[in-house]
């Protein structure tokens, strides 16, 4: 069972370059998120979908889109990458009343 | 600003003492809140978790306090192990919707 599968897991990027992550769950869940992880700011969330076909913008959206390709994919582009969006990306799922869980994470250097 | 902080970067216990992290929220409206444990390139896992209706939660050694009038909740970790040392993340949110997460407290047990 594996769970929440993150790819790629580093990537370097130059600036003005895009790239999608993809993020793919094999719970049967229905919820997906991404967030980022930044030295003291903890999680952010980026979007996420509460269930196959829809999706919502959390607190740090702006430079990404998302698609809800089917109910075990999640993916996340960034069209335009800026140095600023170097971090640490995690997907994760949910079932209602349950916590997450959450990828290994993809490790982004924009430079 | 964010919803739920945590306001201790790190913290260090002696091994088979109590480790006592905090949390602070500021929606009154959070009614479940979770805490996640994560090593170094791993993925945040779930730890435990506790809802409004309740003020305390124990699983093994680890204890969740819930104090909704001061909207703070703690993990206490007794006795503490250095396989406890990881960063400890609070979360929170209505109606289990999408999570809000603290910045993270750094956890070392000294053996």
């Amino acid at each position: 069972n594996a769970g929440v599968t993150q790819t790629p897991k580093f990537q370097v990027l130059k600036t003005g370059q895009s790239m999608t992550l993809q993020c793919a769950q094999d719970m049967n869940h229905n919820s997906m998120y991404w967030y980022r992880q930044d030295p003291g700011m903890g999680l952010r969330l980026i979007y996420y979908s509460a269930s196959e076909g829809t999706t919502d913008k959390g607190e740090v959206p702006n430079g990404y889109n998302v698609s809800r390709l089917n109910k075990r994919e999640f993916s996340l582009r960034l069209e335009s990458a800026a140095p600023s969006q170097t971090s640490v990306y995690f997907c994760a799922s949910s079932e209602q009343n349950y916590g997450y869980t959450f990828g290994s994470g993809t490790r982004l250097t924009v430079v | 600003d964010q919803q739920v902080k945590q306001n201790s970067p790190s913290l260090s216990v002696q091994e088979g003492r109590i480790s006592i992290l905090n949390c602070d929220y500021t929606n009154s409206m959070f009614d479940y809140f979770l805490w996640y444990k994560k090593y170094p390139a791993e993925g945040p896992t779930f730890l435990i978790s506790i809802s409004s209706i309740k003020d305390k939660n124990e699983d093994g050694r680890f204890t969740v306090f819930l104090n909704k009038s001061a909207k703070h909740l703690s993990l206490h970790i007794v006795p503490s192990q250095p396989g406890d040392s990881a960063v400890y993340f609070c979360a929170a949110s209505e109606n289990f919707n999408k999570f809000y997460f603290g910045s993270g407290t750094k956890l070392n047990v000294k053996p």
